[in-house]
């Protein structure tokens, strides 16, 4: 089963930061917190992760409480393109540990 | 980053035939890869890990016998559905990630439609 909550919809207009919150109340000591999207009819992105650090890339920032269990992923100016499922997902490094996925959350983004 | 790559994109099959997937990594070695399937406005299901040179481990409620999955080398894996059924009709995707890096890599998906 999925180990994190995300709400089920978003909307957010064009150019407005986008705060994508997340719940993992369950994390354990090893796992990161990763960030992926997916676009209509295509398979998964990855966007960002991290383990208990604010990270930053091109694409995002993300936010982890100091407790890590909850989050919040930031598309700081939201365009059109970044209209998706994202989803939350918790998982250890290394090739070998399953990804899965919950039910994500949709975000709309508005002209 | 790393590239996955599955093989077709897109897929129209006969009840009762058997369709094959592949997904490759392209730049880097996988000694496991993953399969999911996703029905309409869902979210990614697992469905099995895929492991070189071993047999593959399914989720429960997959049935091994109808999705037969080959791991035959470092970089290729193929799921093969078996007697598909209009129910079998969905977007399968794979992925693989590198033992070094942090991320997953997903293939472009693979969309089965059965007729």
């Amino acid at each position: 089963d999925a180990k994190t909550t995300q709400p089920p919809s978003m909307d957010c207009a064009e150019g407005r930061a986008a705060n994508l919150p997340c719940n993992h109340s369950t994390i354990s000591g090893n796992e990161y917190v990763y960030w992926y999207r997916q676009i209509h009819s295509q398979g998964p992105q990855y966007i960002i992760h991290g383990l208990k650090n604010n990270e930053t890339n091109e694409m995002a920032s993300l936010i982890i409480t100091e407790d890590r269990k909850s989050s919040t992923l930031i598309l700081p100016h939201a365009t059109l393109r970044d209209t998706a499922v994202y989803y939350c997902i918790v998982s250890p490094r290394g090739g070998g540990f399953k990804t899965i996925f919950g039910a994500g959350t949709r975000l709309f983004v508005k002209a | 980053g790393a590239v996955v790559s599955q093989h077709p994109s897109w897929v129209i099959c006969k009840s009762g035939t058997s369709v094959k997937i592949e997904c490759r990594s392209l730049d880097f070695q996988a000694t496991t890869m993953f399969w999911y399937r996703q029905f309409p406005k869902q979210s990614l299901m697992l469905m099995a890990t895929s492991n070189e040179g071993s047999k593959a481990t399914y989720e429960q409620g997959v049935e091994k016998d109808k999705f037969l999955i080959n791991h035959a080398s470092l970089t290729l894996s193929t799921l093969t559905v078996t007697s598909a059924h209009p129910e079998d009709s969905s977007f399968y995707i794979c992925s693989a990630r590198p033992d070094r890096a942090t991320e997953a890599f997903f293939g472009q998906g693979t969309r089965l439609t059965v007729v």
